[in-house]
């Protein structure tokens, strides 16, 4: 299995461009996961999919971002427009635990580093 | 509240020493998961183990062992005979019974000196 394959793996922006990150999870996995990893906040969820369904997206910072699955293989994460304060690493996680169980190891993409400025 | 706290920020030793990566949890529930995942300097966050809270059997995989106190709520790494590809930030995180996230520790930087 080539385990959850994210794209790009470096991007640089200007602030108030659009910017898309792309995951691809684990095939047979149910449950997708966004986190963002910086130094102030370390590592923490933006938004959780189950059955290509978002069944949480609290951790979303801001209405300028967004995610979606349009299908079990595919999930992209869109910030529009960017700002500096975005800058981090995303990470992309799928697992095989379905709602209210966390009970399986979650897997996560080799990240995207993400600079904007 | 759930809480992971890894009090150790940076640690260096030299090759070939043990190492033991510190990791104390707070949650009030009885049916909860522990992990921990290591981050090499490439970036990508990598699965090491998972522990569930009703097993507390202490756990070894090659150089690495894990111990497992519920009395003090602690789920210790131990690495023994340290190489430097061990050089690696590590994180320890728990999950909770109807839960689907991680909550993550701050991780401890580990610098395995040759």
């Amino acid at each position: 299995d080539a385990g959850v394959i994210q794209s790009p793996r470096h991007e640089v922006t200007e602030m108030g461009q659009e910017v898309t990150l792309r995951c691809k999870p684990i095939s047979g996995h149910n449950s997708l996961f966004w986190y963002r990893q910086t130094m102030m906040r370390g590592l923490e969820l933006l938004i959780y999919f189950n059955n290509n369904v978002p069944i949480d997206d609290s951790g979303m910072p801001e209405d300028r971002f967004s995610a979606k699955m349009p299908n079990a293989s595919f999930s992209t994460l869109k910030i529009q427009p960017s700002e500096p304060r975005d800058s981090a690493v995303y990470f992309c996680a799928s697992s095989l635990g379905g709602t209210g169980a966390m009970n399986t190891e979650a897997f996560f993409g080799q990240g995207t580093r993400l600079t904007v400025v | 509240a759930q809480k992971v706290t890894q009090a150790q920020t940076e640690i260096s030793v030299v090759e070939k020493e043990d190492v033991t990566l510190d990791c104390v949890y707070e949650t009030r529930d009885t049916t909860y998961y522990l992990f921990w995942y290591k981050q090499p300097p490439s970036g990508e966050l990598v699965f090491l183990i998972r522990r569930n809270s009703f097993d507390e059997q202490n756990e070894i995989s090659g150089r690495y062992s894990w111990n497992f106190q519920k009395s003090t709520s602690s789920f210790n790494f131990t690495i023994t005979a340290s190489q430097v590809v061990d050089s690696a930030v590590y994180f320890c995180a728990l999950s909770w019974a109807g839960s689907y996230q991680l909550t993550f520790g701050k991780g401890t930087k580990l610098s395995v000196i040759p």
